[in-house]
């Protein structure tokens, strides 16, 4: 089974600076797709940014990239000038390429903004 | 409509009550899926379908839990004879195929008394 895994469960940036949250994860597929989700205050499940296993570049989406590190399992989100808006619960997420295409998320890490 | 919309958005109930959540995908989403969310926790996956037909539901936790996706649209998960363990954030997603990234409702949060 696969496994996801944020380590750290709080961190901080200041406002306009660069933030980076790490995120592991076990899996003997070839083949899969990582996600980062962003949930803010509010409650709700936003979609960040998408990373194909199959690609080696790397994901980015505006302010928000990624560093996939396929050998290491490794999928951390880098977070350029950050903003108040940003501060939010983030979580890493994997599913499968077969048929199966359930998500499984890491336990989340909180980021606070320093303004 | 524009995004996933689940219903209710609270729900408090008694011990042994049975309870009922709605989902209503993003229109033409072939794929639901239904996740738990304990505070504090990442989404849990508890089942999901394609179309009508149930996929996958080794998520459910015992067999108080079921769900349903009777045309292919709307989704109904029931719990029956509640417990306080059950009290969590009950989520939908949907996505317009298997291979396409889920969008997220807002959930329900249920809490059991």
């Amino acid at each position: 089974a696969q496994t996801v895994t944020q380590s750290q469960p709080e961190m901080s940036v200041q406002e306009a600076e660069t933030v980076t949250l790490s995120c592991t994860y076990d899996t003997s597929e070839s083949d899969y797709y990582l996600f980062w989700y962003k949930q803010p205050p509010s409650r709700q499940m936003i979609l960040v940014i998408r990373q194909e296993a199959y690609k080696q570049q790397n994901a980015t989406e505006n302010r928000f990239s990624v560093n996939f590190q396929k050998a290491a399992k490794s999928f951390s989100l880098k977070i350029s000038d950050s903003q108040l808006g940003d501060a939010a619960m983030y979580f890493c997420a994997y599913r499968s390429s077969g048929a199966n295409s359930k998500l499984t998320f890491g336990k989340g890490i909180t980021l606070s903004v320093r303004p | 409509g524009a995004g996933v919309s689940q219903s209710p958005r609270y729900k408090v109930t008694k011990r042994g009550q049975d309870v009922a959540l709605r989902c209503d995908p993003i229109s033409g989403h072939v794929s639901l899926y239904w996740y738990r969310q304990a505070l504090g926790q990442g989404p849990e996956f508890l089942t999901y379908f394609n179309y009508e037909a149930q996929q996958d539901k080794s998520g459910l936790p015992n067999d108080r839990f079921s769900a349903e996706r009777p045309e292919g649209s709307i989704s109904t998960l029931t719990i029956q004879r509640t417990e306080q363990r059950d009290s969590a954030m009950y989520r939908c997603a949907s996505s317009l195929s298997p291979d396409q990234p889920q969008h997220f409702g807002d959930g329900t949060r249920l809490s059991i008394l």
